[in-house]
């Protein structure tokens, strides 16, 4: 159980172009989701915390408009890199929390984002 | 962007041996731990957690230690198998409300054989 899920696995892009990630809790209600972007040989860095039906909290340096997350249902939250630009190029990981019986959170494979 | 000049630390054991992974967490309000394996070009993968009132949990092959008076955690994984070769996160959550989670650095286990 508590399976997440995030698509797509990998994706280039232009510059200048925007990018959808889906983050998709499979066999539970995510009452929240985090996503997080990792660089490499670096730690996770939380970028934003996202409740189901309510605005996304960003983390200070974060830009809102330009890192837009939406989580319209209790299964999905979604990230869409705006107007990407080659320093967004990085691994973006989503992670969701709910009903479960430890306050821990159940991490999806990641994207990596390469943006040309 | 990336960051240039940052590496992990390495702990490099031999196949069998007893592995020994410590994270200083900075926050002594934190009371919840967990430690992550994250294997290349994957998410983070759960492996055991600690409440901030323990000081000691077991798993199957994996010990977790804490010591709130230094602000110290360990993972110790005995019989280190080449399957374990990965990087190992600590992570701690504080307060209450959104419980969002602090990654420490990182340390890459490397096993040989």
């Amino acid at each position: 159980g508590a399976v997440v899920s995030q698509h797509p696995s990998w994706v280039i892009c232009k510059s200048g172009t925007s990018v959808k990630i889906e983050c998709r809790s499979l066999d539970f209600q995510a009452t929240t989701m985090f996503w997080y972007r990792q660089f490499p040989k670096q730690s996770l860095m939380l970028m934003a915390t996202s409740n189901e039906g309510s605005k996304a909290t960003y983390e200070q340096g974060v830009e809102k408009d330009k890192f837009l997350i939406n989580h319209a249902s209790l299964t999905l939250s979604t990230l869409t890199v705006t107007s990407a630009h080659p320093e967004d190029s990085s691994f973006y990981i989503c992670s969701a929390t709910g009903e479960l019986a430890h306050n821990g959170q159940y991490f999806g494979p990641g994207t990596r984002l390469t943006v040309t | 962007g990336e960051s240039v000049g940052l590496h992990l630390p390495t702990l490099s054991v031999q196949e069998g041996d007893n592995s020994i992974i410590n994270c200083a967490y900075s926050n002594s309000a934190s009371d919840y731990f967990i430690w992550y394996k994250q294997e290349s070009g994957k998410g983070p993968q759960f492996i055991i957690d600690i409440r901030s009132n323990m000081d000691k949990r077991q798993g199957q092959r994996v010990t977790v230690l804490l010591n709130k008076t230094v602000k110290h955690l360990s993972l110790q994984i005995a019989a280190t198998q080449p399957g374990d070769s990965a990087v190992y996160f600590c992570a701690e959550i504080s307060g209450t409300g959104r419980r969002a989670l602090t990654f420490g650095s990182g340390t890459r286990l490397q096993v040989q054989p």
